[in-house]
């Protein structure tokens, strides 16, 4: 069956840094892509998405591409600052699960001022 | 005006009595799921209704039973609470399986 896994965290990083946060994905036929994140005391909202193979979605100042030969979907963002403090979720749809989406398991990022 | 809306926010109850946590969306959508989160932040799917019929039902124990009593709403009724129930709730929806989920703020519920 479809699957997502990400990184596990948590991530602790200044402000400023270079962020990373890996996700591969398992699926038949060609499911979409996203990243959702939570912040504290929030429920989970769309960050980006992408639909097809080479796709790149990008949401504030965030970046993720679809990239089918690897099955990844890594979120990227240049210079994190402490409001992105959050909790990130790694998510498709599609294929074989096409009536719900399959979440990974969440990492947790901390920005140090 | 909120988009996916739940009551209550908490919801504080001793074991082995009965709650409910409602939900309702103004988006047009004919998809509504229910999530359990853990402490540790795991997502997992419960329910999922499509134009008031149930299309998913995990494993999830029978003291769990939703109702959609139309496309705009998806309540969850919780019988005999046990201590392993705390968590905290969320409901979603969407256009459709394949598409971005909306969710609400998630309702806290502590079982003592």
């Amino acid at each position: 069956g479809n699957s997502v896994t990400q990184m596990e965290g948590p991530v602790t990083l200044s402000e400023e840094a270079f962020l990373t946060i890996n996700c591969t994905y398992t699926a038949t036929g060609y499911p979409s892509l996203f990243w959702y994140v939570q912040y504290p005391g929030e429920g989970l909202q769309l960050l980006l998405k992408a639909t097809k193979a080479d796709d790149k979605g990008s949401n504030k100042g965030f970046e993720a591409t679809y990239r089918k030969e690897t099955t990844s979907f890594h979120l990227e963002k240049g210079s994190v600052q402490v409001s992105d403090s959050a909790v990130y979720f790694c998510a498709l749809s599609g294929g074989s699960s096409a009536s719900k989406i399959i979440f990974g398991s969440g990492t947790r990022l901390s920005i140090r001022p | 005006d909120t988009a996916v809306s739940q009551t209550p926010k908490y919801l504080v109850t001793q074991m082995g009595n009965d709650k409910s946590i409602k939900c309702e969306q103004n988006l047009g959508h004919d998809t509504m799921y229910w999530y359990k989160q853990d402490s540790k932040k795991f997502l997992k799917i419960m329910f999922s209704y499509n134009n008031k019929e149930l299309i998913i039902n995990e494993t999830v124990p029978n003291r769990f039973s939703p109702k959609s009593p139309d496309k705009a709403h998806l309540n969850l009724h919780i019988n005999s609470l046990e201590l392993g129930d705390s968590a905290v709730y969320f409901c979603a929806s969407s256009s459709g399986g394949r598409e971005e989920q909306f969710f609400g703020p998630g309702t806290r519920l502590t079982v003592l």
